[in-house]
């Protein structure tokens, strides 16, 4: 089956405690992107990659990073988590030529608390 | 930098008809996409446009106007599993070419 595997689904986590939130997809898609969703605000994008090695910020990239070593993988990393990153999570991937109507396919998402 | 507007809630009768409209502003424009979301799940993709006019899908259709930076999505025979939050999304030539950026959703409710 097709998707794109977050995890974990849920994560509390203290205030400076390195994390890693993991994020693989099946489909060998170019594109992989991190959104954070919150109340309000919609999904903003955190970080995006083209293809392996080659990551950018998105809109809102403070206080995280990123790594593409496979094209599979692309997980989320903070190196000192902060309560304003609490937050719902959800990693996209996609083609980056092809069918112009292929849009995101989103992983089931990772609801990350920081206290 | 890109400004995407839809209503924030809507509320609808089962088997009716609703039009959740989204306005936006950008440069380079390079297609327009609807998705819904259940609460707490993941958005999953409902149509999309590029050329100007309607696209239908079953009970889904959707509407683009590039001129006028306006798109709607129109549901049809409304049933209470729609009620969901509907995110309109544009995508511009930057970051890399296929950046989405989203609105902040219309929370559709379905009412006996």
């Amino acid at each position: 089956e097709a998707q794109v595997t977050q995890n974990p689904r849920y994560l509390i986590t203290v205030t400076g405690k390195k994390l890693t939130v993991t994020c693989s997809q099946n489909m060998n898609h170019e594109y992989m992107s991190w959104y954070r969703q919150d109340p309000g605000l919609g999904l903003r994008q955190i970080y995006y990659s083209m293809n392996v090695e080659v990551t950018d910020k998105g809109d809102v990239p403070e206080g995280y990073k990123v790594s593409r070593k496979e094209k599979r993988n692309f997980p989320l990393i903070l190196e000192s988590p902060s309560p304003n990153q609490t937050s719902l999570y959800f990693c996209a991937s996609s083609l980056r030529q092809g069918p112009q109507g292929a849009g995101y396919t989103f992983g089931s998402g990772t609801r990350l608390t920081v206290v | 930098g890109q400004n995407i507007d839809q209503p924030t809630e809507m509320t609808a009768t089962e088997g009716a008809i609703v039009q959740i409209n989204c306005t936006y502003q950008t440069s380079g424009f390079n297609g327009l996409f609807w998705y819904q979301q259940h609460a707490g799940e993941a958005p999953t993709f409902l149509s999309y446009n590029v050329l100007d006019g309607l696209e239908e899908k079953g009970r889904f259709s959707s509407f683009l106007s590039r001129s006028k930076g306006y798109s709607y999505l129109l549901l049809k025979e409304l049933q209470m599993k729609d009620s969901a939050s509907y995110l309109c999304a544009v995508r511009d030539r930057t970051g890399g070419g296929n950046k989405l950026t989203f609105g902040t959703g219309t929370q559709l409710k379905v009412e006996l």
